[in-house]
Formats: structure tokens, sequence, C-alpha cells
């Protein structure tokens, strides 16, 4: 089975400070994505990567940066945090561009 | 870029009965057609899907169909369970090699449908 495990469940953090999430996959796929996902707004697209050191801007990716540099780590960063990043943050793999993502559990990230 | 709309937001059925929900793309580049379930504490997971070139999918209780004239696609679970109790998302994708890039059109989600289960 494919497996996305997220460096953290929860993660509580103040307004400034810079975080780092991170995502690994063990099914040597080719595509990595973060998403965040905030109640009545489904889930929105941060960034993805295609390749290795490959990244493409999604839908909301202000305030936010991402590292790839091997295959199975895709990290997120928020490089100062504020309080409207308060959010539930989930990565997904998959190994061809239109087919099935998994996700991982999410990370709950709570900015004070 | 790509904009989905879905349908209902929230969605009580009786144990037993059938649940419709109901997406709308923007795109007619769209080609990828997922639906996701999503249980309390987990991430999302891949229910069903359907690509462009095909009008209906079934795998047991669950169906898709795809009305790409109309830019329409929804879901169909019959003999509802309790176990069917989640938040279901859609999704529509292009194909990477249209992929402009600076901005949204990765895999695109509706915003959820709560499906609840009356028993």
């Amino acid at each position: 089975d494919v497996k996305v495990t997220q460096s953290s469940r929860y993660l509580v953090k103040r307004t400034g400070e810079k975080v780092f999430l991170e995502c690994v996959q063990d099914m040597d796929h080719e595509n990595m994505f973060w998403y965040r996902q905030d109640p009545g707004l489904g889930l929105r697209l941060i960034y993805f990567s295609y390749d290795v050191k490959m990244k493409e801007k999604g839908d909301i990716p202000e305030g936010y940066s991402v590292s790839r540099e091997k295959k199975e780590r895709f990290s997120l960063i928020l490089e100062s945090a504020s309080t409207n990043q308060t959010s539930m943050y989930l990565c997904a793999s998959s190994l061809v561009w239109y087919n099935e993502q998994f996700f991982g559990p999410g990370t709950r990230l709570t900015v004070l | 870029g790509e904009n989905v709309e879905q349908h209902p937001s929230t969605l009580s059925v009786q144990e037993g009965d059938s649940a419709v929900i109901k997406c709308t793309y923007s795109d007619s580049a769209s080609n990828y057609f997922p639906w996701y379930k999503q249980e309390l504490g987990k991430g999302p997971q891949l229910i069903i899907d359907i690509r462009s070139n095909v009008g209906e999918k079934k795998d047991q209780r669950i169906a898709v169909t795809l009305n790409k004239t109309a830019k329409h696609f929804s879901l169909h679970i019959t003999e509802t369970q309790p176990e069917d109790s989640a938040v279901y998302f859609c999704a529509a994708s292009i194909p990477l090699i249209m992929y402009s890039g600076g901005g949204a059109d990765g895999l695109t989600f509706g915003k959820g449908t709560h499906l609840i289960i009356q028993p």
C-alpha cells in the first residue's frame, strides 16, 4: 500500500515563526502536492511538484514556499507564520498527473 | 482557471436509501474527474474516478456519471450504510501538457458534501 506520512498531526506556532511541514511518500511517485483544507472552502492547492527540484504554484501560494530535494520528500515552508494560516494541511502524491492522489493524514496547524 | 461547484453541502438520507451528489465544472479541457471520501481524522481517499471518454462507471454500490456537453458529473450511492457517512469531494483535472503554470489548474476540488446516513 502507498503510504504518505506527514511529520506532525498537530502543531502550534507563534506569529512570525518559520514553520516547516514535512511530507514523505514511499511509492516512488513523481508528483507531490500540498493542500490546505478549511471549513466551507474544501481543499485548495498551495503548490505541487512533478519532479525533483521542480515546483509549480497552485491556487493560493502566497505566504508559502516549497522544497523538493529528493523524490520522496516534499516540504511546505511558512516563512513567517500568520494567524490566517491556521488550517489543516494535507500532503498528497500520485504516480502520474491525472491519476489517483494518495493523501497523508494531515497536519492541523494553529498559529497564535 | 478551473472552477468546480458541488451540491448539496449537506445531505441526510435514511439508511438503505440512495444519495446523489452533483458537481459542475467550468473548463472544457478537464478530462479526469475523481471522487474522494474523507472520514473524520483522515485524509481523503479515492473511491471512484471517471475519464472524459466514458459516460458512466460503476463499482458495487457506487456509480459516477459524466455529461461533458453540460459539464457536470454526479456521484450515486445506492443502499446507503452507516459507514457511508463522511465528507465527499468531487474534483476535476486538466492534462499536465495544457497546464500553463502560475495558478490554479492542477486538481481542482469542490467544497465538499457532508453525507449523513440516518439509522
